[in-house]
């Protein structure tokens, strides 16, 4: 079945340099990508999303980068900041239209 | 409020007992969904509202589980004779249409069983 997972389940950072968490999918069907931010005691907020006939998009300090090839996705965040520690997680929805399957999450820590 | 709503934001409950758990989605969203995040995992999807269609149940984990949604607005997701495993937070999410378009988070409702 298709699954969603991270390469990395922590990553801590620098304030100041960049981050980037990654994404593996398995359904090379999939045409709708999410990156949601999670902080602690709240649910998911959106970040960015990308549409699988895009390969980048930039939001503001993130971009999401989608390499259908190798069914790879990252988020990459420029400048990171304290507020940008949480979890992070990418979701995958099938173009048969089905629901989202998201991957158990990136912690992310920016240390001082 | 211009966000997704839930309550109640804790809840405790004792095994067996029937929880009920409310989600008021944004106005105007066709779509609400339900799902499951256990610590320290993703979100597992349970339930899936789109307008007046049949509900998507296929990820209701048991028959103890079931969400109601009336009027096409606020929803209901009812655990029946809980157990210790279906501790968990529970995540109401909503959006404009349908399953293309992106999903805005409520806080969730964190259930403890004990």
């Amino acid at each position: 079945g298709e699954s969603v997972g991270l390469h990395l389940p922590t990553l801590s950072v620098q304030e100041g340099d960049n981050s980037i968490i990654n994404c593996a999918y398995s359904n090379s069907a999939s045409d709708y990508f999410i990156w949601y931010k999670q902080e602690s005691g709240k649910g998911p907020q959106f970040i960015i999303d990308i549409r699988s006939n895009m390969d980048k998009r930039q939001g503001q300090r993130v971009t999401v980068l989608l390499n259908k090839t190798v069914k790879h996705l990252s988020l990459q965040i420029a400048a990171t900041q304290p507020g940008d520690s949480a979890v992070y997680f990418c979701a995958e929805r099938g173009n048969y239209g089905q629901n989202f399957v998201f991957g158990p999450g990136t912690r992310l820590s920016v240390l001082p | 409020g211009a966000g997704v709503s839930q309550s109640p934001s804790n809840k405790v409950t004792e095994k067996g007992k029937d929880v009920e758990l409310r989600c008021d989605p944004i106005s105007g969203h066709t779509a609400l969904y339900w799902y499951r995040q256990s610590l320290g995992q993703g979100l597992e999807f349970l339930i899936y509202f789109q307008g007046n269609s049949a509900p998507d149940k296929s990820g209701l984990p048991s028959d103890r589980f079931s969400a109601e949604r009336t009027g096409g607005s606020v929803s209901t997701l009812t655990i029946q004779r809980t157990q210790q495993e279906d501790s968990a937070v529970y995540l109401c999410a909503s959006s404009l249409a349908g399953t293309k378009e992106t999903q805005y988070f409520g806080p969730g409702t964190r259930l403890l069983v004990l």
